[in-house]
């Protein structure tokens, strides 16, 4: 069964510190992989896509790698911000022609604190 | 661009009302999804369409119903609510299947 799971369920660090969030998938055949922030009370955003073919992404802060392998991905976040505080969800697609059904983590849910 | 938005924000229901949750976007996108998100569970896909004219279902689609007469609008409807039903209910839409661009939500309870 098509699965995403991710660790931890909830975080809370000090301000300016780094953090790491993972997601294991048992989604195959594989097309890519999304990480995206969900502030609370909005819809989730984007931060990152990950391909079969990619290692590592940045964007900014953010910092995803993908081990295609063992199907593991993280998203480090580095000198953390109280605007960092957020749901962040792993998103897997899987690769089978003609689905557009993608597979949504739980999410981990961040508290940065001053 | 306002990009994905939906009404109402909230709305509370009496068992057996119907409703019916707006969504609309901007971006001339042709792909659409209704999602619900339960508290500590993952996004789960209700119904989507990849074109005017065309829906298909998701995961979770008994209780609901979706139309897509324009590439803008994409409405759910809920005929008969259930407490089952409470959620909050995201639209998204995306160019080509790929990226998707979510609203703001809709938080729903059936009473």
């Amino acid at each position: 069964k098509n699965q995403v799971e991710q660790s931890p369920q909830s975080l809370i660090i000090l301000e300016g510190k780094n953090c790491t969030l993972q997601c294991n998938y048992t989604v195959s055949p594989f097309s890519n992989l999304r990480w995206y922030k969900q502030d609370t009370g909005r819809g989730p955003v984007s931060l990152t896509i990950m391909t079969f073919s990619e290692n590592t992404k940045s964007n900014g802060r953010y910092t995803a790698t993908l081990d295609a392998d063992t199907k593991q991905s993280s998203l480090h976040i580095t000198a953390s911000q109280l605007s960092d505080s957020a749901s962040y969800i792993c998103v897997v697609r899987p690769s089978t022609s003609g689905t557009y059904k993608y597979i949504f983590g739980t999410g981990t849910r961040l508290k940065v604190l001053a | 661009n306002a990009g994905v938005t939906q009404t109402p924000k909230f709305r509370i229901l009496k068992i057996g009302q119907s409703m019916t949750l707006q969504c609309t976007q901007d971006m001339n996108h042709n792909y659409m999804y209704w999602y619900r998100q339960d508290p500590g569970m993952g996004l789960k896909l209700i119904y989507y369409s990849v074109g005017a004219g065309i829906t298909d279902k998701g995961e979770v689609p008994n209780g609901y119903n979706v139309s897509r007469s324009t590439t803008e609008d994409f409405p759910l409807r809920l005929e008969l609510a259930a407490p089952s039903q409470t959620s909050v209910y995201f639209c998204a839409s995306s160019p080509s299947g790929g990226e998707q661009f979510f609203g703001p939500g809709t938080r729903l309870t059936v009473l």
